[in-house]
């Protein structure tokens, strides 16, 4: 079985530039987070997808992230325009329903410089 | 405001003794419990887990125990080997909401030498 799957695995961008965070997660995973760390500090919540629906976005930190899940399969987190503050390592885990047990995706490292 | 804290940032152990890493919590709505390990430049692994209606729950070398009351939980690893070498994450859930996320804490790293 396929884990989940990141790409890029590392993003080095300007400020004010835009950069798109994609996530496939496990085929037949119908939850589907995003979740972010910055260095040194906890992994935080930024979202969860049921197939296509937001079922929680009150993580998001601004305006400036917009993530979508198309069909109920892959998903993107886009950051625009990004700042210093959005630099950490993007995280995506999905799972079946019911299920705490996410597997996760090996990760964006996303600097904004 | 972290609603789940771990206060040890590191710990080393020597091969063959046991690890002990500790984990406490703020939101008494908590009831279910996550270990998780990451290597470096991976995503986090799920471990092990634990409900709130359990003390304990054991997985091979590694064991989870919850204390309810203080709100704290602690992940043992007996005997700790070197591949144990990781970060390991803490998480709580509240199974009553239906929000499903999880809540972590800043990990601890764990250094086993031989």
């Amino acid at each position: 079985e396929a884990g989940v799957t990141q790409f890029p695995s590392h993003s080095v961008i300007e400020k004010g530039q835009t950069v798109t965070l994609r996530c496939d997660p496990i085929s037949g995973h119908d939850n589907l987070y995003w979740y972010r760390r910055v260095m040194g500090k906890e992994i935080k919540f930024l979202l969860h997808f049921v197939k296509e629906s937001k079922q929680d976005e009150s993580g998001m930190p601004n305006n400036r992230f917009l993530a979508e899940r198309t069909g109920g399969t892959y998903s993107t987190l886009k950051v625009q325009p990004a700042e210093l503050e959005d630099s950490g390592v993007y995280f995506c885990a999905s799972s079946p329903l019911g299920l705490y047990g996410y597997t996760f995706g090996s990760g964006t490292r996303l600097t904004v410089v | 405001d972290q609603q789940v804290k771990q206060n040890s940032p590191s710990l080393s152990v020597q091969e063959g003794r046991i690890s002990i890493l500790n984990c406490d919590y703020t939101n008494s709505m908590f009831d279910y419990f996550l270990w998780y390990k990451k290597y470096p430049a991976e995503g986090p692994t799920f471990l092990i887990s634990i409900s709130s209606i359990k003390d304990k729950n054991e997985d091979g070398r590694f064991t989870v125990f919850l204390n309810k009351s203080a709100k704290h939980l602690s992940l043992h690893i007996v005997p700790s080997q070197p591949g144990d070498s990781a970060v390991y994450f803490c998480a709580a859930v509240d199974r009553g909401s239906t929000l499903g996320r999880l809540y972590f804490g800043r990990g601890t790293q764990l250094t086993v030498w031989p």
